[in-house]
């Protein structure tokens, strides 16, 4: 079974503090995506990885970076966290099976922030 | 540059009834794929079906079936015989890739609630 975990289901954080989220996979996945969800606008890309240390940025990558110093894991920073960042962040993983092949993701419980 | 978009905030349909939730796509790639998932209200987002950009027929899974028309750039849902379960958001996804490569960018669409009356 494909499991995808995330450091925290709730974080409370104030406004300026630097933030780590953290996502680990345990099933060798070579890409790996992080979003924030809020309600009307579905799932955003924040960024994504498709190898270790490589790292692309998504639709909305502004206030954030990333990190993926090894496979199973992918790091979301936030430098200085701001209000308009309080929202539901969801990690998810993906085996590349080539360029039209079945990759389904597989997500994690997600971590909803509060930034006050 | 990639976008999904699905026309229908909200919908409603008796349970045992057929609902087609849509979703229409842009992108310049002509090798893509796209996706549906369902949220339930506990949160976790399960995969149903996947279409790939080259695949010939239209995908289907159990209950599940997408309607791919390539030209008009749409992969609408079908489910058929709704249930109580089937209440939740519906997501459309699609992937994008990059020759030789593993590169893989998923986007989302803003999602479809779907409400199942009995």
């Amino acid at each position: 079974d494909v499991k995808v975990t995330q450091s925290s289901r709730y974080l409370v954080k104030r406004t300026g503090e630097k933030v780590f989220l953290e996502c680990v996979q345990d099933m060798d996945h070579e890409n790996m995506f992080w979003y924030r969800q809020d309600p009307g606008l579905g799932l955003r890309l924040i960024y994504f990885s498709y190898d270790v240390k490589m790292k692309e940025k998504g639709d909305i990558p502004e206030g954030y970076s990333v990190s993926r110093e090894k496979k199973e894991r992918f790091s979301l920073i936030l430098e200085s966290a701001s209000t308009n960042q309080t929202s539901m962040y969801l990690c998810a993983s993906s085996l590349y099976s080539g360029r039209t092949g079945l990759t389904e993701q597989y997500f994690g419980p997600g971590t909803r922030l509060t930034v006050t | 540059a990639q976008k999904i978009t699905q026309t229908q905030p909200g919908m409603f349909v008796q349970e045992k009834e057929a609902v087609t939730l849509d979703c229409t796509y842009d992108t310049s790639d002509q090798s893509y794929g796209l996706f549906w998932y369902k949220q339930p209200s506990s949160g976790e987002m399960i995969f149903l079906i996947y279409q790939g950009s080259y695949d010939e027929q239209n995908a289907t899974e159990g209950r599940y079936s997408l309607n791919f028309q390539k030209a008009r750039k749409s992969a609408n849902l079908v489910i058929s015989a709704s249930q109580l379960g089937d209440s939740a958001m519906y997501f459309c996804a699609m992937r994008e890739g990059r020759r030789g490569t593993s590169y893989d960018k998923v986007i989302f669409g803003p999602g479809t609630s779907l409400s199942v009356i009995p």
